[in-house]
């Protein structure tokens, strides 16, 4: 069965650093890979897709992610983080029936 | 371009009650998908409407059911409400491109049940 693993919960990064969220995978086949971006009261926003080719991929926002098969692994990276930012952060798997993992909650501080 | 759009924003039903959400896809998408996302949790597939027919459920009780119409907009009904049904109804929207959906959200329906 198809799952997703967010290991953190929520992480706070300062304004300007670098940032990773984890993201681990669980799917029998070639994984359709998702990263979706909710601000509060908002619905899901997506920053970037895999599915095949190239295994990093250049999202919107400034963000990218690179895909891992031997570690089941869609990380979610930004070179330097802006306060806009903050938001809950979802990483899914699935083409038609996108299974979502629990999110990671990202803070920016000053 | 208009998005997906969902009504209501919010509302408040009473354990027992029935309700019923709405949602409008976005202009040329063909497929609904309904999701719930409960308070601190990812969202949940619900079910996939195409074409009017239901097209995948997920692990739901047949107590939640839909409808999509000709112009594709999309109901979600809840039966007998409980408790735990109290979260965010997603809505998204998307047509088949290659063998790809990408999927645009709605803002949601914020279900409180009392």
């Amino acid at each position: 069965a198809q799952s997703v693993t967010q290991p953190d919960i929520h992480i706070t990064v300062s304004e300007g650093a670098s940032l990773e969220l984890r993201c681990n995978y669980s799917y029998g086949a070639t994984p359709y890979l998702f990263w979706y971006v909710q601000s509060p009261g908002q619905g899901l926003q997506l920053l970037l897709k895999y599915f095949s080719g190239d295994t990093l991929v250049q999202g919107i926002k400034g963000f990218e992610a690179e895909f891992k098969r031997s570690q089941s692994s869609f990380n979610l990276r930004k070179p330097s983080v802006h306060w806009s930012d903050a938001a809950e952060y979802f990483c899914a798997v699935g083409n038609n029936d996108m299974r979502f993992g629990a999110g990671t909650r990202l803070t920016v501080k000053p | 371009e208009t998005g997906v759009t969902q009504s209501p924003t919010h509302l408040i039903k009473t354990r027992g009650q029935q309700v019923t959400l709405r949602c409008s896809s976005q202009s040329g998408h063909n497929t609904v998908s309904w999701y719930q996302q409960a308070l601190g949790q990812g969202p949940q597939f619900i079910f996939q409407y195409y074409r009017e027919e239901e097209n995948g459920r997920g692990n739901f009780p047949p107590r939640f059911s839909g409808l999509q119409f000709p112009n594709y907009s999309s109901e979600l009904n809840v039966n007998a409400l409980e408790l735990d049904d109290s979260a965010l109804y997603l809505c998204a929207s998307s047509s088949l491109t290659g063998l790809f959906y990408e999927q645009y959200f709605g803002p949601g329906t914020r279900l409180t049940v009392t």
